[in-house]
């Protein structure tokens, strides 16, 4: 069974500061997705990463996928209160999705 | 364009009744999922259906079915509702069903059973 570890589960913190959110796996996936969900609303796909290593950037959020296609993370900087939120983490197996529990990001002004 | 587009929205059963939740996918869209999400988790997978038929089911007991229609929209049904399906029911629908496509998702239809 594939397996998609978040952490932290939760994180509050002030505008302005940075943070970081892991997502962590045994499984080697062909891709992995990061989502940003609001409160009654569906995930919103922010980035795909499809390359062992690959880094993207968008704005002021930065995604890693780690070498072995096994792991990544999502860098934030100077978080704003507009990024709260619930960030989830998905890695592509077969034709399914398998999701991280989440991580939800709470920025106080 | 739309994007995908569910209903309904928000609905109240009873344990026991059964349900129906309607999907229409992206236009050109051939593939639509199903994720059920409970409150505090992740998204899991339920279905997977492209071109009419079953690709994909995730771990979910035979009260859950699916299916596709001619123009790519699609239905969950659950039988017999227990209050542990209570969740948010999430349709995605993709170009076709390789793990290369992306996959976007509908606002959801939060299913609430009393």
């Amino acid at each position: 069974t594939q397996l998609l570890e978040q952490s932290p589960q939760f994180l509050s913190i002030q505008e302005g500061e940075n943070l970081t959110v892991y997502c962590n796996s045994s499984s080697v996936f062909s891709s992995l997705q990061w989502y940003r969900q609001e409160p009654g609303e569906g995930p919103v796909l922010l980035v795909t990463v499809v390359t062992g290593g690959e880094v993207k950037k968008l704005k002021r959020l930065t995604f890693q996928f780690g070498d072995a296609r096994k792991d990544s993370s999502l860098h934030i900087t100077a978080a704003q209160p507009g990024d709260t939120g619930l960030y989830l983490c998905a890695g592509a197996g077969g034709n399914k999705l398998v999701f991280g529990a989440g991580t939800i990001l709470r920025v106080k002004s | 364009d739309a994007g995908v587009t569910q209903s309904p929205t928000h609905l109240i059963k009873t344990r026991g009744q059964q349900v129906t939740l309607r999907c229409s996918p992206i236009s050109g869209h051939k593939s639509v999922s199903w994720y059920q999400q409970v409150l505090g988790q992740g998204p899991q997978f339920i279905f997977q259906y492209y071109e009419k038929e079953e690709r994909g089911r995730g771990n979910f007991p035979d009260r859950f079915s699916a299916r596709q229609f001619p123009n790519y929209s699609s239905e969950l049904n659950v039988n017999a509702l227990l209050l542990g399906d209570s969740a948010l029911y999430l349709c995605a629908s993709s170009l076709a069903v390789s793990s290369g496509n992306t996959i976007y998702f509908g606002e959801g239809s939060w299913l609430t059973v009393v």
